[in-house]
């Protein structure tokens, strides 16, 4: 089955550590973005990617890192210096991405990652 | 003011009735997203318009660009459509997603 999984379904941080959320996916997409989902607040995009070994930042960049070595991973680090991580963190993928921005076509999501911080 | 707006936040349903969800936004698009979140978190894309009207089974989402309003209706409702909608517009000066807050659904049988 072609999709995108998201490792681990809930993430608990300690208080200065650095915490690194996976996220796969089978669709050979192009394109790969991190958005953070807070309780009434709309998604808002972290970082994405277009391309291997490419990315930029999206709205809310400062306090988290990714890299983007392999077509199928896009994983995302939750720095120390991310004051507020707590929040349900979801990864996408769509099927070109240099055809437009973030949103010019359709995105698959992956079922989200829980990060509580102890 | 939240560059794209849904209404209403809430909405209850008894089984069969018809649904409908509005969202409107105040920046220049070249395509709105209607998304499915369920209760355990993860998100469908159920449609992609940048005019007129889709039809997916039960689903329908129409869009009137001139207006700036999209509305996503839900035909002979099911208590298995309860979860959120969400809408996003895709802003063509900034190639921005502005996402909408979403509208909880709760379908009873």
């Amino acid at each position: 089955d072609g999709g995108i999984t998201q490792s681990p379904k809930y993430l608990f941080r300690k208080e200065g550590q650095n915490v690194t959320l996976s996220c796969e996916q089978n669709l050979n997409h192009d394109a790969m973005y991190w958005y953070r989902q807070d309780p009434g607040q709309g998604l808002r995009l972290i970082y994405y990617s277009q391309i291997v070994n490419d990315f930029q930042k999206g709205d809310i960049a400062e306090g988290y890192s990714v890299s983007r070595e392999k077509k199928e991973s896009f994983p995302l680090t939750v720095t120390s210096a991310q004051k507020n991580p707590t929040a349900f963190y979801l990864c996408a993928s769509s099927i070109r991405g240099l055809a437009g921005g973030p949103g010019s076509e359709t995105q698959y999501f992956g079922p989200g990652t829980r990060l509580l911080v102890l | 003011k939240n560059e794209v707006e849904q209404s209403p936040q809430n909405l209850t349903a008894q089984e069969g009735e018809f649904i409908t969800i509005n969202c409107s936004y105040s920046v220049g698009i070249s395509a709105l997203h209607w998304l499915q979140q369920h209760p355990g978190g993860g998100i469908v894309s159920l449609f992609m318009l940048s005019s007129g009207k889709k039809k997916h089974g039960r689903l329908i989402a129409t869009i009137n660009i001139q207006e700036k309003h999209s509305s996503l209706h839900i035909t002979a409702s099911h208590p298995r459509d309860s979860a959120v909608y969400i809408c996003a517009a895709f802003a063509y000066n900034t190639d921005k997603l502005i996402f909408g807050t979403g509208t909880r659904l709760q379908v009873f049988p």
